[in-house]
């Protein structure tokens, strides 16, 4: 079955360190996302990448770095220079660069970051 | 700045009756409108979409209608079931090449059902 998986499901940080979040998909999809979700706030999105070995920032991208050396996969590191991380991670993908109108994306089932 | 906002942080509705849904927003550019539905500690799914030269979208229980000149979009779901009780995000897009496929949600409003 073609999806997307996020791994961990939760993850725990000391303060100070940097941690990875792995997203994978197998669907072929060109454009992968990464967007944070905290209460009250729905989802914002960090970084995206259209196509392999390139990504652009989102709205909130001061802490997070990214890479995209496949195109199966978009890890997000959350680094100590990120102030607030404890939130509810999601990874995206979506056919190309242009959202299809009848789906959208399909979205992993999410990391929970959790500062200790 | 909030370009789609949900005004309504939760809503509670008696199961069979109607629940609706409101989402407003800001940039008139916006070409897509989608809504996603989310359990706790899952990803979003997609429910339902609706392109801006509509003004309305059917599938099963689920419709959404789109008031351009209001810049207001709303899903109905009828007849509410509890299993419908999760968080409904609505979602808009441009779309144009150097938007990157972004999506812009809104903060959700989560709707309980009761049997």
């Amino acid at each position: 079955d073609g999806g997307i998986t996020q791994s961990p499901k939760y993850l725990f940080r000391k303060e100070g360190q940097n941690v990875t979040l792995s997203c994978e998909q197998n669907l072929n999809h060109d454009a992968m996302y990464w967007y944070r979700q905290d209460p009250g706030q729905g989802l914002r999105l960090i970084y995206y990448s259209q196509i392999v070995n390139d990504f652009q920032k989102g709205d909130i991208a001061e802490g997070y770095s990214v890479s995209r050396e496949k195109k199966e996969s978009f890890p997000l590191t959350v680094t100590s220079a990120q102030k607030n991380p404890t939130a509810f991670y999601l990874c995206a993908s979506t056919m190309g660069r242009m959202v299809a109108a009848n789906y959208g994306y399909t979205f992993g089932s999410g990391t929970r970051l959790t500062v200790v | 700045d909030q370009q789609v906002k949900q005004n309504s942080p939760s809503l509670s509705v008696q199961e069979g009756r109607i629940s609706i849904l409101n989402c407003d927003y800001t940039n008139s550019m916006f070409d897509y409108f989608l809504w996603y539905k989310k359990y706790p500690a899952e990803g979003p799914t997609f429910l339902i979409s609706i392109s801006s030269i509509k003004d309305k979208n059917e599938d099963g229980r689920f419709t959404v209608f789109l008031n351009k000149s209001a810049k207001h979009l709303s899903l109905h779901i009828v007849p509410s079931q509890p299993g419908d009780s999760a968080v409904y995000f609505c979602a808009a897009s441009r779309k144009m090449y150097n938007q990157g496929g972004k999506l812009i949600f809104g903060q959700g409003t989560e709707l309980s059902v009761k049997p």
